[in-house]
């Protein structure tokens, strides 16, 4: 069964101030990592997906990173807009021609203080 | 174009009693999933249909089903509801097949039985 933690469960932040946040997974065959942003009463919004190990993405102030076991979220210079749950989720290649199902983790809750 | 739709947002239900809630995906996306979030046990993943046919399905009891019509858009029912459905419903879209199509959620119906 496909696993998912991230870690700290909630950060708190100055705004300036640079941090990274976790996410540990274990699937049978990785098809792809996927970070999501949700605002408070919202759906969770798409950031990036991650394939391979060693594979990195950037957008704006996020930067993704992935290893076979762990995936970084890096997030450089925040600013309180930056405020969200930030959930990282897998897919595994057992789920075959299936692409609709992710195992979500509990999601990191990130304050950024202006 | 316009994002993934849901209604209604908000639904109250006794006890004992059905719901119906519905889900237009983004437009050419002919995958619908459908995920229940709640504060302990996070986004869980329900069901998926892929041209009306149910492709995929999470571990929950048979009192939730779904459907999907010819023009993608999909419906979730839950019968006999229990104090413990009370839930943020999602439902997802993404182009069927495509890796390089993550899915992009709707805000949710947010159902609450007393």
């Amino acid at each position: 069964e496909d696993q998912v933690t991230q870690s700290p469960e909630a950060l708190r932040l100055q705004e300036g101030e640079s941090s990274s946040l976790n996410c540990s997974y274990t699937v049978s065959g990785l098809r792809g990592l996927f970070w999501y942003r949700q605002d408070p009463g919202k759906g969770p919004e798409f950031l990036f997906t991650l394939y391979s190990a060693g594979e990195e993405k950037e957008k704006e102030r996020l930067k993704a990173t992935l290893t076979k076991k762990e995936s970084f979220l890096h997030i450089t210079a925040p600013k309180p807009e930056d405020s969200a749950t930030y959930l990282c989720a897998v897919q595994g290649l057992l789920d075959g021609t299936s692409y609709g199902k992710l195992t979500f983790g509990q999601g990191t809750i990130l304050t950024v203080h202006p | 174009k316009a994002g993934v739709t849901q209604t209604p947002r908000y639904l109250i239900k006794t006890r004992g009693q059905q719901v119906t809630l519905s889900c237009s995906p983004i437009s050419g996306h002919r995958s619908v999933s459908w995920y229940q979030q709640t504060p302990g046990q996070g986004l869980q993943f329900l069901f998926e249909y892929f041209s009306e046919t149910q492709r995929n399905k999470g571990n929950f009891p048979g009192r939730f089903s779904g459907r999907q019509f010819s023009n993608s858009r999909s419906e979730m029912n839950v019968s006999t509801l229990e104090l413990g459905d009370s839930a943020l419903y999602l439902c997802a879209s993404s182009l069927a097949g495509h890796r390089n199509s993550p899915l992009h959620f709707g805000n949710g119906t947010r159902l609450t039985v007393t």
